[in-house]
């Protein structure tokens, strides 16, 4: 059974970067059928598609986002991360990594707080 | 880029049947939606792909309690038999070749 994991920091201070992992196990990330994704979900709102990346490392972003977003794979450990730079109040969220096309898998999701 | 029309919000009896509807911007009513299920506090679930012939596919053990259909730009998730953990939200998903985006959500409250 495919499963994916969120890790990283909880909190993040104004204008620093959040990062974040998605670790992949019962299956492999390096599969051409599928790709993978992060979204995200501020509190009490709708999901946000951040962006999307390949094994082979060939990205889309989210336009509202990508001047601050990189997703980057690595295969050798099965995982694919999230970096967002300059952050504010407003990427408070839980933040959810996924199994492209269809999203058909995700990860638990992990609340993120910029606070100082 | 498409856009996703969803009612915020939808109420139904136990037992009875509702049907959440997923308008696609102008241009794009062939597109594949996704449809995911979000229970209160938990992550989002997969539930099913509708293409834009009204084809669906469920994901692995959603019960045949769900379905899916399409007419044009109208994308549609209906639920028969309501059951009281069938009260989340429900998002609809679709995407191009450079892009994706959700709906905004609809709820659903079991009476």
């Amino acid at each position: 059974q495919l499963q994916l994991q969120e890790s990283g920091p909880g909190l993040v201070k104004p204008s620093e970067t959040l990062s974040l992992t998605c670790t992949v196990s019962g299956g492999s990330i390096s599969s051409s059928t599928y790709y993978w994704g992060w979204i995200r979900q501020p509190p009490g709102k709708g999901l946000e598609w951040i962006g999307s990346i390949y094994y082979s490392g060939s990205t889309h972003y989210n336009p509202s986002l990508k001047s601050r977003v990189t997703i980057s794979v690595d295969t050798s450990k099965n995982q694919f991360s999230l970096k967002l730079t300059s952050v504010t109040a407003a990427d408070t969220a839980v933040y959810y990594c996924a199994r492209l096309p269809n999203n058909d898998y995700w990860g638990q999701g992990t609340l993120v707080t910029v606070s100082s | 880029q498409p856009v996703l029309t969803q009612s915020s919000s939808a109420s139904a009896s136990l037992g009875s049947s509702v049907k959440f509807t997923c308008t696609l911007s102008n241009g794009h009513s062939r597109y594949i939606i996704v449809w995911h299920q979000q229970q209160p506090g938990k992550a989002p679930r997969y539930l099913m792909k509708v293409e834009g012939s009204g084809t669906y596919n469920r994901g692995s053990g959603v019960p045949d309690r769900f379905s899916g259909s399409s007419s044009g730009a109208d994308h549609y998730l209906t639920i028969s038999n309501l059951q009281s953990e069938d009260e989340a939200d429900y998002y609809c998903e679709t995407w191009d070749s450079s892009t994706r985006v959700f709906g905004g959500g609809t709820k659903l409250s079991v009476l």
